[in-house]
């Protein structure tokens, strides 16, 4: 069956420009999470969903960082006015409840150019 | 979150077992031991997770030490396609949120 889905897989931006990032899900899965990861580094959280509520947000790094998940299905990453710092591959990860594992998209690698 | 630690990297031979340990001494009760591996250019992969008692999957075995203080990730034949970073990962809680560390990195010799 389908696995976790993201697009783009590649992501040039300049310097101040926004980006989104999508993130398709497995169908049915009710929990969805954003992970950054950076270069040789372990994936770090960034937010999760719980179908379309926003339950955790603590580790957005900044207010430019914003998630939303308005249907309970396909979630979005922006970033808005990107930094270098923004630079890292972008993961998202979805579960069929807060018992089951997670499973994996092959991410979004994001240049700040 | 409680933490783990694991060594920076292992080598093995293709088909000989391999033993990866995992260092995790302020576990609370209800912390499950998951373990992930990550492939390059790939997200994360879920391997195994347990409790207490061992565990067995297709992919992997579990052992988990009587005071659940270090746990073993077992892959019984090597492969050149289990060359990747393995997290050792504690988890706790309602959401599943896993807190990821730098993982192993195995390397598999053919």
């Amino acid at each position: 069956g389908a696995g976790v889905s993201q697009s783009p897989r590649y992501k040039v931006a300049k310097r101040g420009q926004d980006v989104a990032l999508r993130c398709d899900p497995i169908s049915g899965h009710v929990s969805l999470f954003w992970y950054q990861q950076a270069l040789g580094q372990g994936p770090e959280f960034l937010t999760y969903f719980q179908n379309e509520a926003q339950l955790d947000k603590s580790g957005l790094p900044s207010d430019r960082f914003f998630a939303e998940r308005p249907e309970g299905s396909v979630s979005t990453l922006k970033i808005q006015r990107t930094q270098q710092e923004d630079s890292a591959v972008y993961l998202c990860a979805s579960s069929l409840d807060w018992q089951s594992p997670l499973h994996f998209g092959n991410g979004t690698r994001l240049t700040v150019t | 979150d409680a933490k783990t630690t694991q060594p920076n990297s292992m080598e093995s031979n293709e088909e000989e077992p391999v033993h990866l340990p995992c260092n995790h001494s302020t576990i609370s009760g209800t912390d499950y031991i998951h373990w992930y591996r990550q492939l390059p250019s790939q997200g994360p992969e879920y391997v195994i997770h347990g409790l207490t008692s061992n565990v067995n999957n297709r992919m992997a075995s579990l052992a988990i030490a009587e005071d659940r203080k270090s746990s073993t990730l077992i892959l019984h034949r090597a492969t050149l396609r289990d060359a990747a970073v393995y997290y050792c990962i504690l988890v706790t809680g309602a959401n599943s949120k896993l807190t990821f560390g730098k993982g192993i990195t195995l390397s598999v010799r053919p």
